[in-house]
């Protein structure tokens, strides 16, 4: 059951140029949706989120775009710094909207960023 | 900066016994949650927690697992038999509303021999 997708096990870019991380989701019914950064041992850190009202938010060198048409999100950062690399999680859920069952979250599998000096 | 910590880090137990994973949520969050992840798989939800009882919770969530929050601060996971499929890291994490981001704790590894 793979809802949310992350089809990059893994990514590696230089320091100082753009990480974008790709998403892809299923169930129509998601209309919030969240990156984390998990180094290990070490529990998933909230990076960024957004509704599905809006198709970019911004965050210092973090941006997420939502495109609902093709149900995909992508996460951007720029510029790159050795200290982001981590393993990315994407996540979702659904009813923000409608205030109905928002609770549970829904992971990708995560995609290992290495960002090299 | 407020965070969600979580004892033991490490727990290891024999199969059949029972374990308690202890969680202390931010202050002000109202929502709680616990999440695992099999070691190579994907983070998954187990169970969602508000006002006192349990808002939601997943197929993996069964009679053998219970939730509870005993005080004002903690928020404790038990696993009443456990089997060596329970191993698994366990998050425990917590939200201001049920809209909003969650926070995770560091996650507790959970062990059965």
């Amino acid at each position: 059951d793979q809802q949310v997708k992350q089809n990059s096990p893994s990514l590696s870019v230089q320091e100082g140029r753009i990480s974008i991380l790709n998403c892809d989701y299923t169930n129509s019914m998601f209309d919030y949706f969240l990156w984390y950064k998990k180094y290990p041992a070490e529990g998933p850190t909230f990076l960024i989120s957004i509704s599905s009202i809006k198709d970019k938010n911004e965050d210092g060198r973090f941006t997420v775009f939502l495109n609902k048409s093709a149900k995909h999100l992508s996460l951007h950062i720029v510029p790159s710094q050795p200290g982001d690399s981590a393993v990315y999680f994407c996540a979702a859920s659904a009813g923000w909207g409608s205030g109905g069952s928002n609770y549970k979250l829904t992971f990708g599998k995560g995609t290992l960023l290495t960002v090299n000096p | 900066e407020p965070e969600v910590t979580q004892t033991p880090s490490h727990q290891v137990t024999q199969m059949g016994q029972e374990v308690i994973l202890r969680c202390v949520p931010i202050s002000n969050h109202l929502y709680f949650y616990w999440y695992r992840q099999i070691l190579g798989q994907k983070v998954e939800f187990l169970v969602s927690f508000y006002n006192n009882e349990i808002s939601e919770k997943s197929e993996i969530f069964d009679d053998q697992f219970s939730v509870e929050r005993p005080d004002g601060s903690n928020f404790t996971l038990k696993i009443r038999s456990t089997k060596l499929e329970d191993s698994a890291m366990y998050f425990c994490a917590s939200s201001v509303r049920e809209n909003t981001e969650a926070f995770f704790g560091q996650g507790t590894r959970l062990t059965v021999v």
